[in-house]
């Protein structure tokens, strides 16, 4: 069964550090890149970081820039994303996926996240 | 603020065709492809629709998206109960080097 489970979710205070985890199963999880996507309560999907297949390309978003490193083991089958700099607005469910039809160097014309995670909860709390 | 622009919510009765409209502009749906995705409370979100109009595997073909200049669109044929959820628009934009996600469409079936 293709699956992705994360972890490493919990209660932090503001300037804390989390790492979160994403165990692939199921799949070639080298022959993927991967996305971590985030919900605050009440509010909407938000993406926040991406890494190419051999873990050696990552983009984020800009309210990730400079505090949120994505990694990947792929000898392992994890995903990782270290936040620190943890503030109150970072507080939200986040889930890994994985993106479909992506080239070694491109993901234009994917064919979308069609695998995703149960989620993690993230909770930044003074 | 999200770049795409979708109506907060959405209702119709079952059997009802509704649609979920997506604005955006050049540097994003004008450019480049466009995804829907549904988020049932409690569950993780479903991909309904990629490169503009193509179902995945497994999506009933009531599901059905279109796309014109900057604007996009997501249709639901013969509403069902269980298609309550949120529905998001998604996609690449250039000029913030990001994926977006539209702010989501609450569907009610009345």
């Amino acid at each position: 069964e293709v699956q992705l489970v994360e972890s490493g979710g919990g209660l932090v205070q503001p300037g804390g550090s989390l790492r979160l985890s994403c165990a692939a199963s199921g799949f070639t999880f080298s022959s993927y890149w991967m996305y971590w996507v985030r919900q605050a309560p009440g509010e909407g999907l938000v993406w926040v970081s991406r890494i190419n297949k051999d873990g050696t390309t990552m983009t984020y978003a800009d309210s990730a820039k400079g505090r949120f490193t994505a990694s990947r083991d792929n000898a392992k089958n994890m995903l990782y994303l270290q936040m620190n700099s943890l503030r109150a607005d970072d507080t939200a469910v986040y889930f890994c996926a994985r993106m479909d039809g992506c080239s070694r160097t491109s993901c234009y014309g994917n064919y979308g996240l069609n695998v995703w995670g149960q989620g993690t909860t993230v909770t930044v709390f003074s | 603020q999200s770049v795409l622009s979708q109506p907060p919510s959405a209702s119709g009765t079952p059997g009802q065709r509704v649609s979920i409209s997506c604005s955006g502009s050049n540097s994003n749906i004008g450019r480049n492809y466009v995804y829907w995705y549904q988020l049932l409370p409690g569950s993780a979100p479903k991909l309904l629709i990629y490169t503009d109009n193509q179902r995945p595997s497994g999506v009933p073909d009531r599901f059905s998206a279109s796309k014109s200049g900057t604007s996009a669109s997501l249709a639901i044929s013969g509403l069902r109960s269980e298609d309550e959820a949120d529905y998001y628009c998604a996609g690449w934009d250039d000029s913030l080097s990001g994926l977006e996600f539209g702010g989501g469409t609450k569907l009610t079936v009345l």
